[in-house]
């Protein structure tokens, strides 16, 4: 099984300001796959950002993008030029190539200060 | 052209009753799920179908059944309902290689009085 970690439940950011949401991981799987999602206050559960574990390059969405720390088993995703859409509820998920399950950390609440 | 659709998106309703939330995806998935999100936001998946059949059921009363008429489609019936139940369900589908993102409803937020 695979555990996921996220250690802020709660984060406030400037508009325009960058901030980093943290998560961490366990797993004994050599290949597996790690994602952030969003859930804004209309309760969607929208992807935000996807890595491979076997890819060393940080996966990079526009203002979104990860800093993949394979060995310390850590995931963070950095939001660049913070906007009030951003204000949302933040997920990073973790998912083995062996099976179908998503292990969901709890979550972190950003807030955007404007 | 939503891709997963559940139904209904809000239902209230009373201890002991039963009912049903509906998810279908046109999205041509090969693996569906069912996760309650607590009042604390907290995911659990509950249930994952793949081509309608059962590979996770995690500790869930069995007062939920999950069923599958066909892949596009899974069904959560949940049997005398209580207090505890109260929770917002999502239904989600990917296609079975993990890579792949899971694309999630709108969630249906059942309300037990």
């Amino acid at each position: 099984a695979q555990t996921v970690t996220q250690s802020q439940p709660e984060m406030s950011v400037q508009e325009a300001e960058t901030v980093t949401l943290s998560c961490t991981y366990d797993t004994s799987e050599s290949d597996y796959y790690l994602f952030w999602y969003k859930q804004p206050p209309s309760r969607q559960m929208i992807l935000v950002i996807r890595q491979e574990a076997y890819k060393q390059q940080n996966a990079t969405e526009n203002r979104f993008s990860v800093n993949f720390q394979k060995a310390a088993k850590s995931f963070s995703l950095k939001i660049s030029d913070s906007q009030l859409g951003d204000a949302a509820m933040y997920f990073c998920a973790s998912a083995s190539n062996t099976g179908n399950q998503f292990y969901f950390g709890t979550g972190t609440s950003l807030t955007v200060i404007p | 052209d939503t891709a997963v659709s559940q139904t209904p998106k809000y239902l209230v309703t009373q201890m002991g009753n039963d009912k049903s939330i509906k998810c279908e995806q046109n999205l041509g998935h090969d693996t569906m799920y069912w996760y309650k999100q607590d009042s604390k936001k907290f995911l659990k998946i509950m249930f994952s179908y793949n081509n309608k059949e059962l590979i996770i059921n995690e500790t869930v009363p069995n007062r939920f059944s999950p069923k599958s008429p066909d892949k596009a489609h899974l069904n959560l019936h949940i049997n005398s309902l209580e207090l505890g139940d109260s929770a917002v369900y999502f239904c989600a589908s990917s296609q079975r290689a993990s890579n792949q993102p899971q694309h999630f409803g709108d969630g249906t937020r059942l309300s037990i009085l």
